[in-house]
């Protein structure tokens, strides 16, 4: 069954540095999300991205932040200057469809420690 | 804006019993989506079930089932004759109908299935 892939599991980064995790969505989806979930809080909506662009943002999503598809198949996140409140599990998503309350799938998470 | 409440931070129920999780939501939409979904631990979300908000009817996927209520603005899951298998972080979440349907989650209830 096609899944959500995300890479590195794990990244440790000293404050201040850049980082770049990244997705690889379901091959036939055509909507792509970025959540957030620093430990013990609740999963946040950071990103939507649909045809080359973005489609929303949270206000999480500041100018530090950036995604991009490079490619036919990856979807990544940058944080430009790491802060240690950037610490957190961050969660790559997709779906087929952007009506009808469609499913999105999840990968297993980037687990981000910011020193 | 929308809110997702989830009242009940963990949960235990013996194997093979009947545990209800609980969730309710704040929105000014008529139309919208609920669902959730599980993480086991150190694994992705998947999606349990989802109910479409203009749909009175009950959804029920197996052992799962929501009650659903419209007015109440409540949506809590039963599950039952619970498995080891059921142990997991479940998040209750929202989506309007409209836009990319970004998932609004709530703080997750940590349920542990005893042997």
């Amino acid at each position: 069954e096609p899944e959500v892939t995300q890479t590195p599991s794990h990244q440790v980064t000293q404050m201040g540095q850049e980082v770049i995790l990244r997705c690889v969505p379901i091959s036939n989806h055509l909507y792509f999300y970025w959540y957030r979930q620093i430990l013990g809080q609740k999963v946040e909506f950071l990103v939507s991205f649909y045809n080359n662009e973005i489609s929303e943002k949270s206000e999480i999503f500041d100018d530090q932040f950036s995604v991009e598809r490079p490619d036919g198949s990856n979807f990544t996140l940058k944080i430009r200057s790491t802060k240690l409140e950037d610490s957190a599990m961050y969660f790559c998503a997709s779906s087929a469809a952007l009506a009808g309350g469609h499913e999105q799938f999840f990968g297993p998470g980037t687990r981000l420690t910011v020193l | 804006a929308q809110t997702v409440t989830q009242s009940q931070p963990e949960m235990s129920v013996q194997e093979a019993e009947t545990v209800t999780l609980s969730c309710t939501y704040d929105t000014s939409e008529n139309n919208y989506y609920l669902f959730w979904y599980k993480q086991p631990p150190s694994r992705q979300m998947i999606l349990v079930i989802r109910q479409e908000a203009y749909k009175q009817q009950n959804a029920t996927e197996n052992r799962f089932s929501v009650n659903f209520q419209k007015a109440a603005k409540s949506f809590s899951l039963k599950i039952s004759d619970s498995q080891l298998g059921d142990t997991a972080m479940y998040f209750c979440a929202f989506t309007p109908d409209f836009g990319n349907e970004k998932l609004t989650f709530g703080t997750g209830t940590r349920l542990t299935i005893i042997p």
